[in-house]
């Protein structure tokens, strides 16, 4: 695998399942990144974590919960979601978070359906 | 805070026609600057960067060049193909280490 990978690709979840999102990066990059994708809304940051470490959380929901348990993997675990949280899901991750110049490289997203 | 305000779409143009996508931007110290491209059912891939006044960059015939004086980073392409129909998104990077998006224009792009 190279580049960054998102499993699953796609998810259909009711308001009272758990489920969790994964992210997976091979590029030896230290941040990664959650934003939300809600058609005909703009790009949503949700979590950062740069070195393992949470260093931006946007005012997102408590029934979503980021874990980053090494600088490789990035999960987003879900509960009690509500349908307008209905959205393409990508993760990113970049060499430095704290670097202006560098890129974000992203994953093909998972699309998140809430019934 | 920082800002992006992208041209709004959606664009729609013939084959070989000439493109432009307005970007302005605001923000505190000196960032970078980014074009970002979306195909459909894919996640952003990065299309051009710049990281300093004057700076153009440009990949698969687009280009953008950083202007300071008038805080744009216009994305051009003198020929436009089927294939570059998608969605373009301006960025900026700040040392702070946030990314700031802007809305993004839809290209369609008519053979």
């Amino acid at each position: 695998e190279t580049g960054v990978t998102q499993t699953p690709r796609h998810l259909v979840m009711g308001m009272t399942n758990k489920k969790s999102l994964k992210c997976e990066q091979h590029l030896g990059h230290n941040a990664m990144y959650w934003y939300k994708q809600s058609a005909k809304k703009p790009l949503e940051l949700m979590f950062v974590y740069n070195f393992k470490e949470q260093t931006e959380n946007n005012s997102v929901p408590s029934r979503f919960s980021p874990e980053c348990p090494n600088s490789s993997h990035l999960f987003l675990h879900l509960h009690t979601l509500q349908p307008e949280d209905s959205a393409l899901y990508l993760c990113a991750s970049s060499q430095d978070g704290t670097r202006r110049a560098d890129e974000q490289f992203f994953g093909p997203g998972t699309r998140l359906t809430v019934l | 805070g920082d800002s992006v305000t992208q041209m709004e779409g959606p664009v729609t143009l013939s084959e070989e026609a000439c493109l432009t996508i307005n970007c302005t931007y605001t923000a505190t110290g000196y960032p970078s600057l980014f074009w970002y491209v979306q195909y459909p059912g894919e996640g952003l891939q990065l299309l051009l960067k710049a990281t300093k006044a004057d700076d153009k960059g440009s990949n698969k015939g687009f280009e953008a060049t950083y202007r300071k004086e008038t805080t744009s980073f216009h994305l051009e392409k003198g020929s436009v193909q089927v294939s570059d129909s998608a969605v373009y998104f301006c960025a900026l990077g700040t040392n702070a280490g946030k990314s700031t998006f802007g809305d993004g224009t839809t290209l369609t792009v008519k053979p």
